[in-house]
Parts: structure tokens; sequence; C-alpha cells
């Protein structure tokens, strides 16, 4: 399995400005995704990090205010911008191991004021 | 349109006992299924996996059913142990897509009274 760190593990912020969350892998992995669980609800895909290129963003979501980058294959930043109370969440980055395995890092749970 | 659906948001269930969490989908695409383990404050925890050519996979005290004719699966949790207490999430993919992206279902919280 993989070991997934992220940075930092909490944050409380205020709104308007912006926080960048990185996710740490402790070996190359190819496919490697961001997701929010806000208050009481499911894992909600927010993008797949691509190495390389720009990230594939879900129907919701969009660059201006999730900006990824991918340098490489162990490495992932995820910046949520322009905070508003609605953004209060935790974030998860994920890696996929094969088709039948995906691992979660710890979260990042955000706190906006 | 929630394609993962866990309609039972909690269940209690006595240690030594059986934990069945289901779960239902809607895409007939899917292929791939995955369940989760969530304490607070952590990261979701990978369990166990199942792909559609199976009707059934074990790991220990963990067994997941696939019925693809009902789109139904459910996480059988044999004896139940008080650690086990934490939401559940079953998640599901289609291999066909080529995005390896799982859609999860709302969870349900499971407590293991001692």
């Amino acid at each position: 399995s993989a070991v997934i760190s992220q940075k930092p593990s909490r944050d409380i912020c205020q709104r308007g400005t912006s926080l960048t969350i990185q996710c740490q892998v402790d070996s190359q992995v190819t496919m490697m995704f961001w997701y929010r669980q806000q208050p009481g609800q499911s894992l909600t895909l927010i993008a797949t990090a691509n190495q390389g290129s720009e990230a594939t963003y879900e129907s919701g979501f969009v660059i201006d205010k999730f900006p990824i980058s991918r340098p490489n294959l162990t490495f992932s930043t995820l910046t949520v911008s322009n905070m508003s109370p609605e953004d209060s969440s935790i974030y998860l980055c994920s890696v996929v191991a094969s088709l039948e395995t995906q691992y979660f890092g710890p979260g990042t749970r955000l706190l906006v004021l | 349109d929630q394609q993962v659906k866990q309609n039972s948001p909690s269940l209690s269930v006595q240690e030594g006992r059986i934990s069945i969490l289901n779960c239902d989908y809607t895409n007939s695409m899917f292929d791939y299924f995955l369940w989760y383990k969530k304490y607070p404050a952590e990261g979701p925890t990978f369990l166990i996996s199942i792909s559609s050519i199976k009707d059934k996979n074990e790991d220990g005290r963990f067994t997941v059913f696939l019925n693809k004719s009902a789109k139904h699966l459910s996480l059988h949790i044999v004896p139940s142990q008080p650690g086990d207490s934490a939401v559940y999430f079953c998640a599901a993919s289609a291999s066909t897509s080529g995005t390896y992206k799982y859609i999860f279902g709302t969870g349900t919280r499971l407590k293991v009274l001692a």
C-alpha cells in the first residue's frame, strides 16, 4: 500500500484568503485525485491531478477556484482560492494502485471564518 | 442523481454479532467496488474490494457480496468488534471509463456495542 501524507492537517482561515494543501506519496503513482468531504456528506471528487499537464476537473469545480499542481509522480498541491465559509470541509488526496485499490491521505480539515 | 446509495445512515450491532452494511448502485457500467472505513479526523481506510466477475470476496472478518442483477452489494463483518465502530463508505467505478474514478455513497455509521 502507499503511504500518503498531507500538510497542513488542519487550518482555520479568514474568508477571501487562499490555502495550499500539499500531498506527498512515498512511491511513484500514476493516478492521483483530490476529494472534498463537506460536513455530514460523502466524498466528492474535485479533480484528477495529472502529472505534467493541467488537472481534469469534475462538474461544479473550476481551475480558478481550485488550482492544482502535479510537478512529479509523488507530489501534488491543491489550492482553495478566495475562500468562503462554504469551503469549510475536509480535503483529501488519494492515489490509485490498481482498479481494485485506492488509498487516501489523512485529510486536511479546513475551517473558513 | 445519486449513483451510489447507502440507504441506512446508521446501524447499531452487539459485539460478536454480524454487521451487514448495504449499498445500491444505479449505473450498470460499474464493475469495480470498494469499501472504506473512516474514523473521525482520519482519511478513509481501504477495507476490501470486489470486481463484477465475482459475487463474493472474503478477507478475514470482512466479506463483500455482489448481486449484479439487483445492483446491490453488502459488507459483512463477523464477528463485530467495538473497534469496528466507524463510518463505512462504498464506492463504485466503471473500468470502461479508463479514468479510475470512484463514486462514493453517503456512508453508514456503524456502532458496535460492547
